[in-house]
């Protein structure tokens, strides 16, 4: 099976600094991989997907992911942190092998502090 | 509308009652799935119905059943569960099971099992 792992539990970071949430991929073929952020008590909400073309993609409320195939890496990345950011966010890869299931990382749990 | 309602919203049950939790999509997905996720963990896929037609159930107990009446609707009945199943249900749905499309996410169902 394809996975994806998030190798922070928990990142913290000032209000206004750039943030950063790694992930890493383990793929045979194309990575088809996702970005979801969870607030207390909520659902999934989709931020952004890679599929294939640039490296850099853009998605919800100001965040963005690098994709970087040497290094088989998806990290999710926002310029200026907002205390409103902080929530549990989960990488995720669509398996192909098996019937395009999408797969979740572990979670790691951002923090941002006033 | 990009919106995946559940209902309730909170349920408590004895391990001898009969529930059912109710999902709710008219963005035109032909895909629709069962999540449980437990607290600070990712969701665990627990069934996946395409085009109506069950595709996937990730060796799930009997006491769980889903069900598609048709293609907006996905319930899950619950049976004689136990403690443990306690948890987060996530219903979610996406365009189809392609590998490059995104999965919406109700904002879940908390479980309680007495």
């Amino acid at each position: 099976a394809q996975s994806v792992a998030q190798p922070e539990d928990q990142v913290n970071v000032a209000e206004g600094n750039p943030l950063t949430v790694k992930c890493t991929y383990s793929v045979s073929g194309n990575p088809y991989l996702f970005w979801y952020v969870q607030y207390p008590n909520r659902g999934l909400q989709f931020l952004l997907k890679y599929i294939t073309g640039d490296n850099l993609v853009k998605g919800s409320y100001g965040f963005e992911a690098e994709f970087n195939k040497s290094q088989t890496s998806f990290h999710l990345k926002k310029p200026s942190a907002l205390v409103s950011d902080s929530a549990l966010y989960f990488c995720a890869v669509r398996d192909t092998f098996r019937n395009n299931d999408m797969r979740f990382g572990a979670g790691t749990r951002l923090t941002v502090k006033p | 509308d990009t919106e995946v309602t559940q209902t309730p919203k909170h349920l408590v049950m004895g391990m001898t009652n009969k529930k059912s939790l109710k999902c709710e999509q008219h963005m035109g997905h032909r895909a629709m799935y069962w999540y449980k996720q437990k607290a600070k963990k990712p969701p665990e896929l627990m069934f996946v119905y395409s085009y109506e037609k069950l595709s996937i159930n990730e060796s799930v107990p009997s006491r769980f059943s889903p069900e598609c009446p048709n293609s907006s609707l996905l319930n899950l009945h619950l049976h004689a569960l136990q403690p443990e199943d306690s948890a987060l249900y996530l219903c979610a749905s996406s365009l189809e099971r392609g590998p490059n499309t995104e999965a919406f996410f109700g904002q879940g169902t908390r479980l309680t099992v007495v």
